[in-house]
């Protein structure tokens, strides 16, 4: 179990550019959260996967973000024509079907829009 | 849908003396609840949770909830705090659906 990972941990870019973040769950957890936390916030629900199956997604995803999750294993998150208000904290998780046993969470990708 | 109030921004404790975070949910079903915890720049790490069971429940770090039904509460306690314990703390609740709503948070300062 080598937990959550995320890449890359920090990225700035310019408004209006286009970036896309990773991350690779624990590989027997068939189900794949997003999430974005901006500052003084608690995380806030973006979408879900259950294997590639992209199964809910926020009001809080736009027209400009579109994640995938080929094959039911790594997930990307793309921004398209970034604004500064998109400056926040993303947090990918990962779970089993069964929640009980909880989520794991990946150390996030820092996003700064200048 | 699911909500949490964590009231109190910050929270300053002076070291050794009890911490305590409340909690208060908000739930149509039976609630699944977490308290994680973030350092700066870090993910988030999990400390404890309610499922099923036992109403009482200890985590990592010394700290332990108790899940109230009746008071629709899980507050944190740890007995005694210690300088390592200071970083932000996040109370969350999960229903039927399949996302977790999280709390604003709790940014704990340990005074020496």
């Amino acid at each position: 179990d080598t937990g959550v990972s995320q890449d890359p941990r920090h990225k700035i870019t310019k408004r209006g550019q286009n970036v896309t973040f990773r991350c690779d769950p624990i590989s027997e957890h068939n189900r794949l959260y997003w999430y974005r936390q901006t500052l003084g916030q608690g995380p806030e629900f973006l979408t879900y996967f259950q294997n590639e199956a992209q199964l809910e997604k926020s009001r809080l995803l736009s027209d400009r973000f579109s994640a995938e999750r080929p094959k039911g294993s790594f997930s990307t998150l793309e921004i398209q024509r970034t604004e500064q208000g998109d400056s926040a904290m993303y947090l990918c998780a990962s779970s089993l079907r069964d929640r009980v046993k909880g989520y794991t969470f990946g150390s996030g990708t820092r996003l700064t829009v200048v | 849908a699911q909500s949490v109030t964590q009231l109190g921004s910050h929270v300053s404790v002076s070291e050794g003396a009890l911490v305590l975070l409340r909690c208060n949910y908000s739930s149509s079903v039976p609630p699944y609840l977490f308290w994680y915890v973030q350092y700066p720049n870090q993910g988030l790490q999990l400390l404890l949770k309610y499922t099923t069971g036992a109403t009482l429940v200890k985590g990592i770090n010394g700290f332990e909830a108790e899940f109230k039904k009746s008071e629709t509460s899980f507050h944190l306690t740890k007995p005694s705090a210690h300088m390592s314990d200071a970083a932000e703390y996040f109370c969350a609740v999960t229903g039927g659906n399949n996302r977790l709503a999280f709390g604003k948070g709790n940014q704990v300062v340990v005074i020496p």
